[in-house]
């Protein structure tokens, strides 16, 4: 059974602080997916990562997939009350069989 | 555009009653999914499909069944409906390695 672990599992912070979520498995994924929920609203993707070693950029966003594609962080620069929410990451073995982390629910106080 | 639309947004079921949510894209994507998603959790695959006429199991399929006849819809069904499955869930479609697009979630509480 493929099993996804974040951590931690809730963070409040104040605005302008830097965060980090992590996301690990013993599995390999071929692709790792970051979604963020707000209530009442369904996951909404933030960004892919398909090869080991990779970092993205959104802003103050950087997303990183181990070198082994087992793992993902999330690192949040100057955070701001706009980016509460439930911070998920989703990892694909290619088989479109898509499994979801345990979440990170952030609260950012302005 | 519509996107992937669920229905209803709200039920309450006693226990023992079934019900079908229903899960309609108009993306003409060929995979589909029905996730639940506990208070303060994250999401559980309940069953996938990756066309019509194909089902499979995901993590959590007990209590539950689907059906794809169409590459429209699909369709979750509760035959006897137990407290254990009060729920938030989500149904996503996606298209070869895009993105999963989610509905907005169908609340279900079983009493």
């Amino acid at each position: 059974t493929q099993l996804l672990e974040q951590s931690p599992q809730f963070l409040s912070i104040q605005e302008g602080e830097n965060l980090t979520v992590y996301c690990n498995s013993s599995s390999v994924f071929s692709s790792l997916q970051w979604y963020r929920q707000e209530p009442g609203e369904g996951p909404v993707l933030l960004v892919t990562v398909v090869t080991g070693g990779e970092v993205k950029k959104l802003k103050r966003l950087t997303f990183q997939f181990g070198d082994a594609r087992k793992d993902s962080s999330l690192h949040i620069t100057a955070a701001q009350p706009g980016d509460t929410g439930l911070y998920l990451c989703a990892g694909n073995s290619g088989t479109y069989k898509y499994i979801f982390g345990t979440g990170t629910r952030l609260k950012v106080l302005a | 555009n519509a996107g992937v639309t669920q229905t209803p947004k709200f039920r309450i079921l006693k226990i023992g009653q079934s019900m079908t949510l229903q899960c309609t894209q108009d993306m003409n994507h060929n995979y589909m999914y029905w996730y639940r998603q506990d208070p303060g959790m994250g999401l559980k695959l309940i069953y996938y499909s990756v066309g019509a006429g194909i089902t499979d199991k995901g993590e959590v399929p007990n209590g539950y069944n689907v059906s794809r006849s169409t590459t429209e819809d699909f369709p979750l069904r509760l035959e006897l409906a137990a407290p254990s499955q009060t729920s938030v869930y989500f149904c996503a479609s996606s298209q070869g390695n895009s993105p999963l697009h989610f509905g907005n979630g169908t609340r279900l509480t079983v009493t």
